[in-house]
């Protein structure tokens, strides 16, 4: 069964204070592994889509990373604007994955000014 | 441009009243559509996804159903709510051949 964990459930960082995200992922035949934005009451905003291990994207002070068993997002410089939940998710081959994502439970992440 | 749109945004039903969710996808056409349930503003539960019309594919035994009558429109809905279906109903959509799926606003439920 496919498995999604993220770390820290809870983050809080001083605006300037740069840090990571973690996501650990078992699945088998990794076909995607995603990254989203969740602010309180709203839908989740689709932030980066990675496929292989070694490949980083990155958008504003966010860049994602990923390797064979887990995938950071690393924050440079938070903004209190970037306060959110973030979610990883994950997708295995179609075959047996189907249409499915896996979803971590999020990290809560706080930015003080 | 592809925008998803879900009504209501906010409902309050007593148990054992019926339920109607919908979903529309603008923008794209034959998209994969998807229904999750998320509890406690945390992990998402997959509930429902459908490939094409009259297409769906249950993830998990409960009190809902999905319908998707029409290519963009896809519908949540029960016959007798519980109060354990109170949560945040979310509608994603995606390329039928890719794997990335986006959000559309949600709908909170509360059964009271």
């Amino acid at each position: 069964e496919d498995q999604v964990t993220q770390s820290p459930e809870a983050l809080r960082l001083q605006e300037g204070e740069s840090s990571s995200l973690n996501c650990s992922y078992t699945v088998s035949g990794l076909r995607g592994l995603f990254w989203y934005r969740q602010d309180p009451g709203k839908g989740p905003e689709f932030l980066f889509t990675l496929y292989s291990a070694g490949e980083e994207k990155e958008k504003e002070r966010l860049k994602a990373t990923l390797t064979k068993k887990e995938s950071f997002l690393h924050i440079t410089a938070p903004k209190p604007e970037d306060s959110a939940t973030y979610l990883c998710a994950a997708t295995g081959p179609r075959e047996t994955s189907g249409s499915r994502l896996t979803f971590g439970e999020g990290t809560q992440l706080t930015v003080n000014p | 441009s592809q925008t998803i749109h879900q009504w209501p945004a906010t409902l309050v039903q007593p148990v054992g009243s019926p339920l109607s969710l919908e979903c529309t996808v603008e923008g794209t056409s034959n998209p994969n559509l998807y229904w999750y349930r998320q509890a406690a503003g945390r992990g998402l539960q997959l509930l429902f996804y459908s490939v094409g019309i009259g297409q769906i594919s249950s993830e998990v035994p409960q009190n809902l159903s999905a319908s998707r009558p029409q290519d963009r429109q896809f519908i949540l809905s029960s016959k007798k709510l519980l109060l354990s279906d109170s949560g945040f109903y979310l509608c994603a959509w995606s390329r039928g051949s890719q794997e990335t799926q986006y959000f559309g606003p949600g709908t909170r439920l509360l059964v009271l």
